[in-house]
């Protein structure tokens, strides 16, 4: 099951430079992305979501865009802080409340 | 901040014995969800939980798994006789909408 992919395993980033974590998804029926960070032994820790009806959503450091032609989304995170290294998990949903989660993106942040 | 909070943190057990991963989710919430990662996989949806019923599950989500909510605050995952594949990080969430909120996770290891 490859509906939400996030084709980078892993990103590296200078600390202050931009972030951007890259999603692709197949089902055109979800109609609502989010972002997830995780650190090892926790849970995925909410981050932003978007609607489907929108192509841009901003919370401070984190924005995250919707392209719906195209199937992708984005996240960008400026600037990117040594606390930002961690997994993020880009997820989708639609027609119910079931997350469909991509395979993540190792983030590290170099200081 | 409210939180989901998930006990055990590490259960450890023995093939075909059963087992109950406890949840409480966050108060005013009233979706629940639980989801599992096995070790270097993704995050995969098992089952949600809407007024008092399932709402949807996943093909996972097979006879040997039973879902509770026993008193209006606890929500638990039962699994009736445990296989070695069932090995995993279990994670319960919770969320009124679309978002959705994870605890820290159960590690299950069958033995």
């Amino acid at each position: 099951d490859q509906q939400v992919k996030q084709n980078s395993p892993s990103l590296s980033v200078q600390e202050g430079r931009i972030s951007i974590l890259n999603c692709d998804y197949t089902n055109s029926m979800f109609d609502y992305f989010l972002w997830y960070k995780k650190y090892p032994a926790e849970g995925p820790t909410f981050l932003i979501s978007i609607s489907s009806i929108k192509d841009k959503n901003e919370d401070g450091r984190f924005t995250v865009f919707l392209n719906k032609s195209a199937k992708h989304l984005s996240l960008h995170i400026v600037p990117s802080q040594p606390g930002d290294s961690a997994v993020y998990f880009c997820a989708a949903s639609g027609g119910g409340n079931k997350l469909v989660f991509g395979a993540g993106t190792i983030l590290r942040v170099k200081s | 901040e409210p939180e989901v909070t998930q006990t055990p943190s590490h259960q450890v057990t023995q093939m075909g014995q059963e087992v109950i991963l406890r949840c409480v989710p966050i108060s005013n919430h009233l979706y629940f969800y639980w989801y599992r990662q096995i070790l270097g996989q993704k995050v995969e949806f098992l089952v949600s939980f809407y007024n008092n019923e399932i709402s949807e599950k996943s093909e996972i989500f097979d006879d040997q798994f039973s879902v509770e909510r026993p008193d209006g605050s606890n929500f638990t995952l039962k699994i009736r006789s445990t296989k070695l594949e069932d090995s995993a990080m279990y994670f319960c969430a919770s969320g009124q909408t679309d978002e959705a909120f994870f605890g820290q996770g159960t590690r299950l290891t069958v033995v």
